[in-house]
């Protein structure tokens, strides 16, 4: 089984930078994904890290340490519509041969003037 | 617009109904998925269908029967469901059930159970 970790709500001004942790236990990872949730809509995906360091795309860049059981998801110049739910996800090794993403709680955060 | 349809968008059913969900996909994906999600609670697994084959079954009561005619299409059979069972149920697609392959999920189906 799994355990995956993140805070339930976070907080930030219009322009500011904010990092999301995750952190997580499992057996057979095979890579760790953020999404983000607007309120009412569809997870959408933001990032898929496998190996060790720091994947950037944007204004967004999410971070990877195995070794630790450790992500963060890193939102640079934050604007309002940013305000939505970030949803870690681990994969993990399930049964003959799939990997199975399994999420965490989500991270609600809010985006303020 | 993910590629990933669901209807109907809201559902209200009383404890004794069968209703559908369903989903459909023009993503060219291999694998289809049903989540469920509740307030405050992280998305759960609930079915994993990859080449039409479920592969995975996570512990589901009964009342929740899925069917994968195709690989474009899933459904999600509902039978004397619970109060309980409330919540946001979500459908995803991949390319297949391997690592790295994202999810692309639809817009849901929001289900009270009266």
């Amino acid at each position: 089984g799994q355990n995956i970790d993140q805070p339930t709500e976070m907080t930030a001004t219009e322009g500011a930078i904010v990092q999301i942790n995750c952190t997580y236990q499992t057996s057979g990872f095979n890579g760790l994904f953020w999404y983000q949730q607007h309120a009412g809509e569809a997870p959408t995906f933001l990032s898929y890290n496998v190996l060790d360091g720091l994947e950037e795309k944007g204004r967004f860049s999410s971070f990877l340490s195995r070794s630790k059981g450790y992500s963060y998801l890193l939102l640079k110049e934050l604007q309002m519509k940013d305000s939505a739910s970030y949803l870690c996800a681990v994969s993990q090794d399930a049964s003959g041969g799939s990997y199975i993403p399994t999420f965490g709680r989500g991270t609600s955060l809010i985006v303020h003037p | 617009e993910t590629g990933v349809t669901q209807t109907p968008r809201h559902l209200v059913m009383g404890m004794t109904n069968k209703k559908s969900l369903k989903c459909e996909q023009h993503l060219g994906h291999n694998a289809m998925y049903w989540y469920k999600q509740s307030a405050k609670k992280p998305l759960e697994l609930m079915f994993v269908y990859n080449f039409k084959e479920q592969t995975e079954n996570n512990s589901v009561p009964s009342r929740f029967s899925p069917e994968c005619p195709n690989s474009s299409h899933l459904f999600l059979h509902l039978h004397t469901l619970q109060p309980e069972d409330s919540a946001l149920y979500l459908c995803a697609s991949s390319q297949e059930t391997g690592t790295g392959t994202e999810a692309f999920f639809g817009q849901g189906t929001r289900l009270t159970v009266v």
